[in-house]
């Protein structure tokens, strides 16, 4: 099955600084990698995603960056702000395998931290 | 829309208790799945189901039996809580055809 590791697993960032964590995958046939942002005693939210037909995507301060070939993904997050700390994970799927099924595995989480 | 809820919040069982937590979703989802988040090892599904009457397992299964009678409802159910088991419960749902998963907010279960 498919194994995904994610890198660091904490974080600390100055205000306005970037920050970027790293996630590689196993399964050469996963094709779908979203990250999702979870807050303290929330559920977490999907924030950004990437299929395997494009290599990076952009979102006003957050982009994800996708390298088939070394089977690894990063989110980059500009300008960070106290209001992005948070965990965040990263995970991946098969679409055309799983299909109607939720078959996502996530990476461990990342703990990012803003200061002021 | 409430989106996805979870029922209870919080909850203490002795070991071998019996409980069943309640997830809804009111965006008449398809596909509704249960994970746990275990520290350091980030969101293992559980179970999932791609429509009323069907159910599937997913990784870490046992010790868990799930239902989907109406498309609304998605209960799990653990028949003899063990301290393994301790851990936060996420329920999960999304549109057919559509990748982004929905959320609840979680169920905080300790077994003694």
């Amino acid at each position: 099955g498919e194994n995904v590791e994610q890198h660091p697993s904490t974080l600390s960032v100055q205000e306005g600084d970037s920050a970027v964590i790293k996630c590689t995958y196993s399964d050469s046939a996963s094709n779908y990698f979203p990250w999702y942002k979870q807050e303290l005693g929330k559920g977490p939210q999907l924030i950004i995603d990437i299929r395997s037909n494009v290599g990076e995507k952009k979102d006003q301060r957050i982009a994800v960056t996708l390298n088939k070939t070394a089977k690894h993904f990063s989110l980059h997050i500009t300008e960070t702000q106290p209001e992005d700390s948070a965990v965040y994970f990263c995970a991946a799927s098969n679409v055309i395998l799983t299909g109607g099924g939720n078959k996502l595995t996530f990476g461990t989480g990342t703990q990012l931290k803003v200061e002021l | 829309n409430a989106g996805v809820t979870q029922t209870p919040k919080f909850q203490v069982l002795k070991t071998g208790q019996s409980m069943t937590l309640q997830c809804a979703q009111d965006m008449n989802h398809e596909y509704m799945s249960w994970y746990r988040q275990d520290p350091g090892m980030g969101l293992r599904l559980i179970h999932y189901s791609v429509g009323a009457g069907i159910t599937d397992q997913g990784e870490v299964p046992n010790g868990y039996n799930v239902s989907r009678s109406t498309t609304e409802d998605f209960p799990l159910r653990l028949l003899s809580a063990a301290p393994s088991q301790t851990s936060v419960y996420f329920c999960a749902s999304r549109r057919q055809g559509a990748q982004t998963q929905y959320f609840g907010p979680g169920t905080r279960l300790l077994v003694l």
